[in-house]
């Protein structure tokens, strides 16, 4: 049963710890893609990463880091330098990076709250 | 950079009637247009989608407009659902560097009873 998982569903933290949310697939996709979803807002881009050992920035990256180290694995820490870090966070995958010829596949999300 | 705009924010429609949610986007350069559908505790998923070489697509009970002059789409559905209840996102982007999805804030779509 092939898909994307992200774990935990709701997570809590303490201000001014790091959390690390867990994105994997087993798709063979080798695009992954963090997104951050608040109330009332679209999605925007953190991190992206088209292929192992390489990611780029997004548009709001600050705050935030990433590692591939491998093809089902892109995991993102959202760390104390974030200024507002309660939100839902979506992972997504696709075969390829260009938009229009790979269809992106979102995970379930985390909603991260912090106290 | 590309500025995706989504309105209505909520639309509250009677099941059986048609819904209509509308986007403009300010990059001429976008050549590609997805739709999401955002179900309650999930994430989004894609419906539908449409280039720029073509003016309308249509699968089964939605359908999408796109009027390239006036850099507006627009997701259409008839005969609507109780399941049809959900937040939708427009999106654009285009093929070049900066491949990216530049999405709308999202339409929530509450059909009435």
């Amino acid at each position: 049963d092939g898909g994307i998982t992200q774990s935990p569903k709701y997570l809590f933290r303490k201000e001014g710890q790091n959390v690390t949310l867990s994105c994997e697939q087993n798709l063979n996709h080798d695009a992954m893609y963090w997104y951050r979803q608040d109330p009332g807002q679209g999605l925007r881009l953190i991190y992206y990463s088209q292929i192992v050992n390489d990611f780029q920035k997004g548009d709001i990256a600050e705050g935030y880091s990433v590692s591939r180290e491998k093809k089902e694995s892109f995991p993102l820490t959202v760390t104390s330098a974030q200024k507002n870090p309660t939100a839902f966070y979506l992972c997504a995958s696709s075969i390829g990076l260009t938009p229009s010829y790979n269809e992106q596949f979102f995970g379930p999300g985390t909603r991260l709250t912090v106290l | 950079g590309e500025n995706v705009e989504q309105h209505p924010s909520t639309l509250s429609v009677q099941e059986g009637d048609s819904a209509v949610i509308k986007c403009t986007y300010s990059d001429s350069a976008s050549n590609y247009f997805p739709w999401y559908k955002q179900e309650l505790g999930k994430g989004p998923q894609l419906i539908i989608d449409i280039r720029s070489n073509v003016g309308e697509k249509k699968d089964q009970r939605i359908a999408v407009t796109l009027n390239k002059t006036a850099k507006h789409f627009s997701l259409h559905i008839t005969e609507t659902q109780p399941e049809d209840s959900a937040v939708y996102f427009c999106a654009a982007s285009k093929v070049g560097r900066d491949d990216k999805i530049i999405f709308g804030k999202g339409t929530r779509l509450h059909i009435l009873p």
